[in-house]
């Protein structure tokens, strides 16, 4: 069945470094990608998407472009702020049915 | 607008008991997504309603988990005879519609953390 694999974390970065969390994923035919965001004591939210191959999705400083040569979606940001420290969620769509990575915590150090 | 409600937010119970959790979507979404989020994990799949077709229950862990939909709005998962391994929090998403090959985004709703004693 579809799968998506993402970083494991921990992370922990001080404040204006760049990140990347990897995911990579498995499905069969053409899923759209998602990254979802979860602030201390907040619900799960939409950081960005894309819905096609060789897309890039955008938001808050963040980037993630669909390869689906490397069946990956990475996210990255070049310089992070305390703000950003939260849990991060790939994940994947098809048909209605969504799959999840484990999530990555991202702490941000002053 | 109004985003997605659940309630209630917090239940703690004894084991054996059936619990009920409600979810109550965004206006006008027709798609509603029921997971669980165990502590130190990912989001694992439950059940998805579409409309007036038949739920996807391919992510249900046991007969003893089952939901319901009424008139395509409400949504109630009810979990019988809960058992500890049933701890957990339960999300509740909806989007517009899923429309083949791309998925609309969904929108989750706060949770309810369930604790089986």
């Amino acid at each position: 069945g579809d799968s998506v694999t993402q970083m494991e974390g921990p992370v922990t970065l001080s404040e204006e470094a760049f990140l990347t969390i990897n995911c990579t994923y498995t499905a069969t035919g053409y899923p759209s990608l998602f990254w979802y965001v979860q602030y201390p004591g907040e619900g799960l939210q939409l950081l960005l998407k894309a819905t096609k191959a060789d897309d890039k999705g955008s938001n808050k400083g963040f980037e993630a472009t669909y390869r689906k040569e490397t069946t990956s979606f990475h996210l990255e940001k070049g310089s992070v702020q305390v703000s950003d420290s939260a849990v991060y969620f790939c994940a994947l769509s098809k048909q209605g049915k969504s799959t999840f990575g484990d999530g990555t915590t991202l702490t941000v150090k002053p | 607008g109004a985003g997605v409600s659940q309630s209630p937010s917090n239940k703690v119970t004894e084991k054996g008991k059936d619990v009920e959790l409600r979810c109550d979507p965004i206006s006008g979404h027709t798609a509603l997504y029921w997971y669980r989020q165990s502590l130190g994990q990912g989001l694992e799949f439950l059940i998805y309603f579409q409309g007036n077709s038949a739920p996807d229950k391919s992510g249900l862990p046991s007969d003893r988990f089952s939901a319901e939909r009424t008139g395509g709005s409400v949504s109630t998962l009810t979990i019988q005879r809960t058992q500890q391994e049933d701890s957990a929090v339960y999300l509740c998403a909806s989007s517009l519609v899923a429309t083949s090959g791309y998925q609309e985004t969904q929108y989750f709703g706060p949770g309810t953390r369930l604790l089986v004693l």
